[in-house]
C-alpha cells in the first residue's frame, strides 16, 4: 500500500516568516502533485513534479522532488497571510492514474 | 472554459437514505475521479470512471457505486448512509488520452459536495 506522510501535520506562523512542508513516502511515483485548499473548495493544484531532483518555482513557492522520486518538499519564503490553507501532496503511481494524498499540512499565517 | 462543477453544494441525509452527487468535467476531459474527504485529511480515492466503466476502485465498500455517461459527466450514489459518510465528496477530471501520450497525470478538482448524515 502507497503511503504519503506529511509533516509537520499543523504550522502557525508569523507574516514574513519561512516554512518548509514535508512529503514522505516508501513508494516510488512517476509524478507527485502538490494541491493547495481552502476551507470549503477543492484543492487546487500548485505544481507537478516528475523528475528526481527536480526543483521547480512558483513565486515565493519552491517545490522540490527528491533524487528517488520517494520524496518532496514545498519551501515558501516570507510567507503571507494568503498562503494559509491546507497544503497536500499527492503521488500518483502512474499505471493506475489514481492519486494517493498525503495526510495534509494545515498552515495559519498570522499578520 | 468551464472547470469541474459539482452539484449540489451541500446536502443533508439519515442514516440509512440513499444520495445521488453530480460531476461534470472540465471541458477537453474523459476521466472521473471520485474522492472522499473527511474533515482535516487528505482526499481518499473511491472510484475512477473512463469509457463509461469503473476502471480503478479504493478501499470502499460496495455501498458506494458510480455511473459516466456518454457525455463524460458522472454520478456517485451511496446507499445506506452511516454516519461515518459525512465528508466533502471530491471530483476529479483528467485526460486518459494525456496519460497514454507519456504526458504525466494531472486531475483538476471540483469545489466538493458537503454531505451531512444525521
Amino acid at each position: 500500500t502507497q503511503l504519503l506522510e506529511q509533516s509537520p501535520q499543523f504550522l502557525s506562523i508569523q507574516e514574513g516568516e519561512n516554512l518548509t512542508v514535508y512529503c514522505n513516502s516508501s513508494s516510488v511515483f512517476s509524478s507527485l502533485q502538490w494541491y493547495r485548499q481552502e476551507p470549503g473548495e477543492g484543492p487546487v493544484l500548485l505544481v507537478t513534479v516528475v523528475t528526481g531532483g527536480e526543483v521547480k518555482k512558483l513565486k515565493r513557492l519552491t517545490f522540490q522532488f527528491g533524487d528517488a522520486r520517494k520524496d518532496s518538499s514545498l519551501h515558501i519564503t516570507a510567507a503571507q497571510p494568503g498562503d494559509t490553507g491546507l497544503y497536500l501532496c499527492a503521488g500518483d503511481g502512474g499505471a493506475t492514474n489514481k492519486l494517493i494524498f498525503g495526510t495534509g499540512t494545515l498552515l495559519a499565517v498570522q499578520p | 472554459d468551464a472547470g469541474v462543477t459539482q452539484s449540489p453544494t451541500h446536502l443533508i441525509k439519515t442514516r440509512g437514505q440513499q444520495v445521488t452527487l453530480r460531476c461534470s468535467p472540465k471541458s477537453g476531459h474523459d476521466t472521473v475521479s471520485w474522492y472522499q474527504q473527511a474533515l482535516g485529511q487528505g482526499p481518499q480515492f473511491i472510484f475512477q470512471y473512463y469509457e463509461e466503466e469503473e476502471r480503478q476502485r479504493g478501499n470502499f465498500p460496495d455501498r458506494f457505486s458510480g455511473h459516466q455517461f456518454p457525455n463524460y459527466s458522472s454520478e456517485l450514489n451511496v446507499n445506506a448512509l452511516l454516519l461515518g459518510d459525512s465528508a466533502l465528496y471530491l471530483c476529479a477530471s483528467s485526460s486518459k488520452g494525456l496519460l497514454f501520450g507519456g504526458i504525466y497525470n494531472e486531475q483538476f478538482f471540483g469545489p466538493g459536495t458537503r454531505l451531512t448524515v444525521l
